[in-house]
């Protein structure tokens, strides 16, 4: 089943800061975070492995709720270069990404 | 060598044409994939080859043919394609099945 993201799409200026939720109704083994500019691949941001632990690089971390079968992605101080789509992969011990509908983020300056 | 390769880049092929679509990773992953992207949709899963074995076939139709000739190539054999099967063909790698995931740049394949 597709998890759910939210929001839709978001537009940021430059230095905001943004979550994106990706909720699945079954029970989880992962949870993968993927970013995709326009015209180019999906580029792997983390995975998030069952026991809630809590993910980061530079100003991009992401947690993972086990219990709620949620995780969410936070951008901090965000620059132009974030922009682009959010996607989250939800993994059920299946070896088999399913993929959200994806976040549109839009950085102005 | 963190690149997986695909190619060509872009094709365009008549509904009666054979083509394939070849992707190659040197990273030594033991998982490739094949997915289908519609604009403005996620990545939708066709294949899944772990060890060179094919082992989640999405119920993709038969005109598409995977082929998994050796650990670092994955091929996909297209053939009596419909103007539906238009769209963005990634190929992706993965150390073992589950891990994350790295993606060529795509063939854009159009269907006439």
């Amino acid at each position: 089943q597709q998890p759910v993201q939210s929001p839709q799409a978001v537009i940021l200026r430059e230095g905001e800061d943004a979550v994106i939720n990706c909720s699945s109704s079954k029970a989880l083994y992962s949870v993968h975070w993927y970013r995709q500019k326009h015209g180019e691949a999906p580029v792997f941001l983390m995975i998030l492995l069952k026991g809630g632990e809590q993910k980061g690089h530079d100003k991009i971390s992401a947690s993972f709720n086990e219990k709620k079968q949620q995780s969410s992605l936070y951008l901090t101080a965000s620059q132009l270069s974030y922009s682009g789509t959010y996607f989250c992969g939800t993994e059920e011990g299946n070896y088999q990404l399913i993929w959200g509908a994806g976040t549109k983020l839009i950085i102005k300056p | 060598d963190t690149e997986v390769t695909q190619t060509p880049k872009h094709l365009v092929m008549g509904m009666t044409n054979k083509k394939s679509l070849k992707c190659e990773q040197h990273m030594g992953h033991r998982a490739m994939y094949w997915y289908k992207q519609k604009a403005k949709k996620p990545p939708e899963l066709m294949f899944v080859y772990s060890y060179e074995k094919l082992s989640i076939n999405e119920s993709v139709p038969s005109r598409f043919s995977p082929e998994c000739p050796n650990s670092s190539l994955l091929n996909l054999h297209l053939h009596a394609l419909q103007p539906e099967d238009s769209a963005l063909y990634l190929c992706a790698s993965s150390y073992d099945p589950g891990a994350e995931q790295y993606f060529g740049p795509g063939t854009r394949l159009t269907v006439t």
